[in-house]
């Protein structure tokens, strides 16, 4: 089983759905939690850390559920420009970032 | 943008060959990492770095050294490439906050196929 699994997609909806990511985690020791971007052939970045609370910034929320390991984002009024790959990452005990493979988005118009 | 470059950004190698990849960073982080991206995978820690010529072991390290002789630098090596090394590799950089480290920056990557 991998360390944190999430449906590779694609995802395809169009301008101005709501669309929700899920990612589960094995490692019940997982300190930190955040969802990276990662545009085609571009590298990575950061789009928002999760925290236990529940997070929202501006069209994006993020929920984590330890109890059950696994982690959310919600894209509201989803914009073209949305159109990327997702990918829930979790740090470990030892500081180390474990990344899943990833959820592609397409936002059609 | 964090100031984080690598070179080459492009290389096609033969198999047995040595390939070195470049990371520089002008942010003076003191976390360096070398990731590789394949299809189905994601992306796996190789080698990491947590200070001048202090290295570590990641998930994927066979097949891979590195160095850092210089706070900025942090190279990759492939003593004998092969041609299951072929993958997009990153670059990553971050730094000590309270309760940790910080968010990880990723470098443009560099696409290396061994033929």
């Amino acid at each position: 089983r991998k360390e944190v699994e999430q449906d590779p997609g694609p995802f395809n909806v169009p301008e101005g759905a709501t669309v929700a990511f899920n990612c589960t985690y094995s490692n019940s020791a997982s300190q930190s939690f955040f969802w990276y971007r990662q545009d085609c052939r571009k590298e990575p970045k950061l789009l928002m850390s999760v925290y236990s609370s529940g997070n929202e910034d501006g069209r994006f929320t993020a929920q984590l559920n330890r109890a059950s390991q696994y982690i959310s984002l919600l894209i509201r009024d989803s914009k073209l420009s949305d159109s990327a790959t997702y990918l829930c990452v979790v740090r470990n005990a030892g500081n180390m970032l474990t990344f899943g493979g990833g959820t592609r988005l397409m936002v059609k118009p | 943008d964090a100031g984080i470059t690598q070179s080459p950004r492009h290389k096609v190698t033969e198999t047995g060959t040595p390939v070195t990849l470049r990371c520089h960073q002008t942010e003076n982080h003191r976390y360096m990492y070398w990731y590789r991206q394949d299809p189905g995978h994601g992306l796996r820690l190789i080698h990491y770095s947590y200070g001048v010529k202090d290295t570590d072991k990641g998930e994927v390290s066979d097949g891979y050294s590195v160095s850092r002789s210089k706070t900025e630098d942090f190279l990759l090596t492939l003593e004998s490439a092969t041609s299951s090394q072929t993958s997009v590799y990153f670059c990553a950089i971050s730094e000590s906050r309270a309760g940790g480290i910080g968010e990880q920056f990723f470098g443009p990557g560099t696409r290396l196929t061994v033929l």
